[in-house]
């Protein structure tokens, strides 16, 4: 079975770090995009950053630019966020997705169940 | 940046009913990389739709995607009990996705 377990979630105070982790099983991560997606309490779906199968590209919503740093290890079958600077506004449920490009249509097709971060004093 | 615009905020039916939801595009989207999920409360989204038309593996056959250019649209022909949920679009560019602000099916 394909899966996607996030974990590092917690409560942090404004300007503090975490780093997010998930952990991929049932299928060979280096084949893919990986992505993460947050959603703020009430809120909608936002991107937040991607990075390509080896590394070596990455791309950031405006907000997160300078702060996240996305990363992977195919070896370990991971995927890993780093957050520096946290505001209260990063306050969300943090999801991790499996990109998908098929010979017709892009899209998200596997997703963690998410790890909650919350920003505050 | 492409932003998706998704319309009505909420829809308020009663299953049978028919349900038609809207996301429009700033710009032109490639269809190949229009996409629709559902989302229900504490859960992860899910993938219906992708290519703007083509359902996701064991999505019924209810749910239908339609449009080009900046229009798309989700149709859910008669709603289900397990079909309220909020409803997201979803368009990548440039190495980048962006999500519509979704749109609540709510029981009438």
């Amino acid at each position: 079975e394909e899966q996607l377990v996030e974990s590092g979630g917690g409560l942090v105070q404004p300007g503090g770090s975490l780093r997010l982790s998930c952990a991929v099983s049932g299928f060979t991560l280096n084949n893919f995009w990986m992505t993460w997606v947050r959603q703020a309490p009430g809120k909608g779906l936002e991107w937040v950053a991607n990075i390509n199968q080896d590394g070596s590209g990455k791309y950031y919503v405006d907000s997160v630019k300078g702060r996240f740093t996305i990363s992977r290890d195919n070896a370990k079958n991971s995927l890993d966020l780093q957050m520096n600077s946290l505001r209260a506004e990063d306050t969300a449920v943090y999801y991790c997705a499996r990109e998908r490009l098929r010979n017709i249509g892009y899209y998200l097709d596997c997703w963690g169940q998410g790890t909650m971060v919350t920003v505050s004093s | 940046e492409i932003v998706l615009t998704q319309s009505p905020g909420t829809l308020s039916l009663s299953p049978g009913d028919r349900a038609t939801l809207s996301c429009r595009a700033s710009q032109n989207v490639n269809s190949n990389y229009l996409a629709w999920y559902q989302q229900k409360p504490g859960q992860a989204p899910r993938l219906l739709i992708y290519a703007a038309s083509s359902r996701a593996t064991g999505i019924p056959d209810r749910f239908s995607g339609s449009g080009s250019g900046t229009d798309f649209t989700l149709t859910i022909s008669r709603l289900e009990p397990e079909d309220f949920a909020v409803y997201y679009c979803q368009q990548y560019d440039s190495s980048r996705w962006t999500f519509g602000q979704g749109t609540k099916v709510e029981i009438k």
